[in-house]
C-alpha cells in the first residue's frame, strides 16, 4: 500500500523559507504514470494547489505562488520537497503531499498533512 | 488562475439525494473531461471519490456519481447517510502550466 509522509518544521519565522519533504513508500516512485504534488489548506479554509513535479524533474506551479515556490525531487531517496520563500502569516496552513495520476490528473494518494505555522 | 466555484454549503435529510455543483471556465472544466471530486472529513486528508467526471475508484460507493455539462460539473450523492457529512472539493485539469485547480469546497450537512 502506497504511503506518503510529510516532514519538516512546524513553525517558521516570517520572511524565512518554509521547507517540507514528502517521503513515498510502498510503491513505484520513478514512474511515468505519476506526478507528485503539494497542496495546502489554511485553517478553516479550502484546498489550494501549490504545484507538482514529474520524476524527470519537470515542474508545474500555481501561478499565484510561482514566484516563491520551488519543488524538487530525489528519486534515489523516494522523496520530493517543497520550498516556499518569504513566508507570511497567510502561508500558515496544513500542507499535504499527494500522488497525481498522469492519466486523469486525479490525486489518488495523500499524506496525512502537516501543520506549518508562520509566526515570530 | 481562479478557483472553481462551488456553493459554500448544502444540506439534506438522510436517504435523500443531493447534488453539488462546480463551475469553471472554458480553460478548465469546459475543455477537459478531467474533473475529480474529493471528500474530506474534519482533521483528515481528502479522499478521491470521482475521477474523469464519472468514474469511481475502487471501494467508493455507487451512491456517488458525477456528471458534466459545458463549463460545469456536478457530484450527486444518493441515499444520503450520516457518514457522508463532510467537505467536498472539485478539481479540474487546467493545462500544462499549472496542471490542476481546485474548487472552494462545499460543506455537506446531513440533517
Amino acid at each position: 500500500q502506497l504511503q506518503l509522509q510529510e516532514s519538516g518544521p512546524g513553525l517558521v519565522t516570517p520572511s524565512e523559507t518554509l521547507s517540507l519533504t514528502c517521503t513515498v513508500s510502498g510503491g513505484s516512485f520513478s514512474s511515468s504514470a505519476y506526478y507528485w504534488g503539494w497542496i495546502r489548506q489554511p485553517p478553516g479554509k479550502g484546498l489550494e494547489w501549490i504545484g507538482s513535479i514529474y520524476y524527470s524533474g519537470t515542474t508545474y506551479y500555481n501561478p499565484s505562488l510561482k514566484s516563491r515556490v520551488t519543488i524538487s525531487i530525489d528519486t534515489s531517496k523516494n522523496q520530493f520537497s517543497l520550498n516556499l520563500s518569504t513566508v507570511t502569516a497567510a502561508d500558515t496552513a496544513v500542507y499535504y503531499c499527494a500522488r497525481v495520476r498522469v492519466r486523469y490528473y486525479g490525486l489518488d494518494y495523500w499524506g496525512q498533512g502537516t501543520l506549518v505555522t508562520v509566526s515570530s | 488562475q481562479s478557483a472553481l466555484t462551488q456553493p459554500a454549503s448544502v444540506s439534506e435529510s438522510p436517504g435523500q439525494s443531493i447534488t453539488i455543483s462546480c463551475t469553471g471556465t472554458s480553460s478548465d472544466v469546459g475543455s477537459y473531461d478531467l474533473v475529480s471530486w474529493y471528500q474530506q472529513h474534519p482533521g483528515k486528508a481528502p479522499k478521491l471519490v470521482i475521477y474523469e467526471v464519472t468514474k469511481r475508484p475502487s471501494g467508493i460507493s455507487n451512491r456517488f456519481s458525477g456528471s458534466k455539462s459545458g463549463n460545469a460539473a456536478s457530484l450527486t450523492i444518493s441515499g444520503l447517510q450520516a457518514e457522508d457529512e463532510a467537505d467536498y472539493y472539485c478539481c479540474s485539469y487546467a493545462g500544462t502550466s499549472t496542471l490542476v485547480v481546485f474548487g472552494g469546497g462545499t460543506k455537506l450537512t446531513v440533517l
